[in-house]
């Protein structure tokens, strides 16, 4: 079965640190990556989306994700975090092959950041 | 924008007790799905429907049930609760033509259900 995976469970940052979460995936085929954050008690939002072309994709809040096809991964990253950032992130797949695209999620990352 | 709605937001039930969600997805959009994320734990995807056919089966009991109507809301259906069914439920909706994932999914804000 297709699987996600996030390196980290719990990032503690202080504000202006820069981030990186790494997210690999087990599929070979085709596939579409999105990046979801999740603040306390709410919804998942989306954060940035892969489909195709530019593997460096711009997301909002200043978030970007790397698609590295070689490397099964698409790191989220930013340069300077806020306390605001402070959620959970998931990083989430959908196989071409998968019907009606639904998400596999990773077990998602908790972001803390001190001011 | 309008987005995905979802009611209730909140329901506490007893063991053994039926619950219905109910899901609205984006104007537009075509395909919706149901997600179960218990406390602590990422989404899991229980069930979709595409142009009001059920599409994809994931980790979802018998005990549960969904549909998608005509005018595209779904509801999910929960009968013989359990405490373990306590979490949040999540219904996305997205747009697939022709077998390609035209838009994302963009996810409602959640049903809150707690059995006691």
């Amino acid at each position: 079965a297709q699987s996600v995976s996030q390196h980290n469970h719990h990032v503690i940052l202080s504000e202006a640190a820069s981030l990186e979460l790494g997210c690999n995936y087990s599929y070979g085929g085709t596939v579409n990556l999105f990046w979801y954050v999740q603040y306390p008690g709410q919804h998942l939002q989306l954060l940035l989306k892969y489909f195709s072309g530019d593997p460096l994709v711009k997301g909002i809040k200043g978030f970007e994700a790397e698609f590295i096809k070689s490397k099964f991964s698409f790191n989220l990253r930013k340069p300077s975090v806020q306390w605001s950032d402070t959620a959970e992130y998931f990083c989430a797949v959908a196989y071409s092959g998968a019907g009606s695209y639904q998400l596999t999620f990773g077990k998602g990352t908790k972001l803390s950041v001190i001011p | 924008a309008a987005g995905v709605i979802q009611s209730p937001r909140h329901l506490i039930k007893e063991k053994r007790e039926t619950a219905t969600l109910k899901c609205y997805p984006i104007p537009r959009h075509d395909t919706v799905y149901w997600y179960q994320q218990g406390p602590g734990q990422d989404p899991q995807f229980l069930i979709s429907f595409y142009e009001k056919m059920q599409s994809d089966k994931g980790s979802i009991p018998d005990r549960f049930s969904a549909q998608q109507f005509s005018d595209y809301h779904s509801e999910l259906n929960m009968s013989s609760l359990e405490l373990g069914d306590s979490a949040l439920y999540f219904c996305a909706s997205s747009l697939v033509v022709s077998g390609r994932l035209q838009e994302t999914q963009y996810f409602g804000p959640g049903t809150r259900l707690l059995v006691l």
